[in-house]
């Protein structure tokens, strides 16, 4: 099992629907990490948080410790919002910076 | 904000050559730097942890002597992929962590990531 999951795997939806990707931890952790990955494979970091609710833009992510989730939402999503969507923790070692990643959420926005 | 590059951005090769790939934090000095490893369709792997000035700490599974990690300087780390095969063949990113990550309330979870190497073994 692994220690860091997402839901749904594959999202399909239409422009300007809001959407939302979960992510789910086994073990405590001290911060959480949303990457965007895009079709050519580059990374782009849109959140790390520890607490509550963190907002950039279209994009909102939440996480609650204590039920070792978090959530990223997209609203009124866009075509340019397709891409995999990654949760990574550091989940090995207290402090420790070695990121464990879920699978992936790969996000496709239809016009 | 922190950027951090990688060079080159794709590279084909022949089976047996070497191949070097450059992680730069173009900003800000980074103290840690990540090499992941992904294969298509699949999650970024972590290759190995590599501290400015010391050997680098590969995990379980990862040949030291194949993938040479140099973290020279503050600002550049180096991934050799020494004698390269096809099934080396993947997409290969770094990612960096700034001391000041270490200082803060969020420890040393900072990172930030390059925008990947796609390697080819041909």
């Amino acid at each position: 099992k692994n220690e860091v999951e997402q839901s749904p795997q594959n999202l399909t939806a239409q422009e300007g629907e809001f959407i939302t990707i979960n992510c789910s931890y086994s073990v405590g952790i001290s911060a959480l990490h949303w990457l965007q990955q895009h079709p050519g494979g580059g990374i782009v970091s849109l959140f790390m948080l520890s607490s509550g609710k963190k907002k950039h833009g279209r994009l909102i992510a939440t996480i609650n410790i204590q039920e070792k989730h978090s959530s990223l939402h997209i609203t009124a999503s866009h075509p340019r919002d397709s891409a995999v969507y990654i949760c990574a923790a550091p989940i090995s070692n207290f402090g420790n910076e070695k990121l464990t990643f879920g699978t992936g959420t790969r996000l496709t926005i239809i016009p | 904000g922190a950027v951090v590059s990688q060079h080159p951005s794709r590279v084909i090769c022949k089976s047996g050559t070497s191949v070097k790939i450059e992680c730069r934090s173009l900003d800000f000095q980074a103290t840690t730097m990540f090499w992941y490893r992904q294969f298509p369709k699949q999650s970024l792997m972590l290759m190995a942890t590599s501290n400015e000035g010391s050997k680098a700490t590969y995990e379980q599974g990862v040949e030291k002597d194949k993938f040479l990690i140099n973290h020279a300087s503050l600002t550049l780390s180096t991934l050799t992929v020494t004698s390269a095969h096809p099934e080396d063949s993947s997409f290969y990113i770094c990612s960096a962590s700034p001391p000041w990550g270490g200082g803060g309330p969020l420890g040393g979870e900072t990172q930030y990531f390059g925008p990947g190497t796609r390697l080819l073994v041909l």
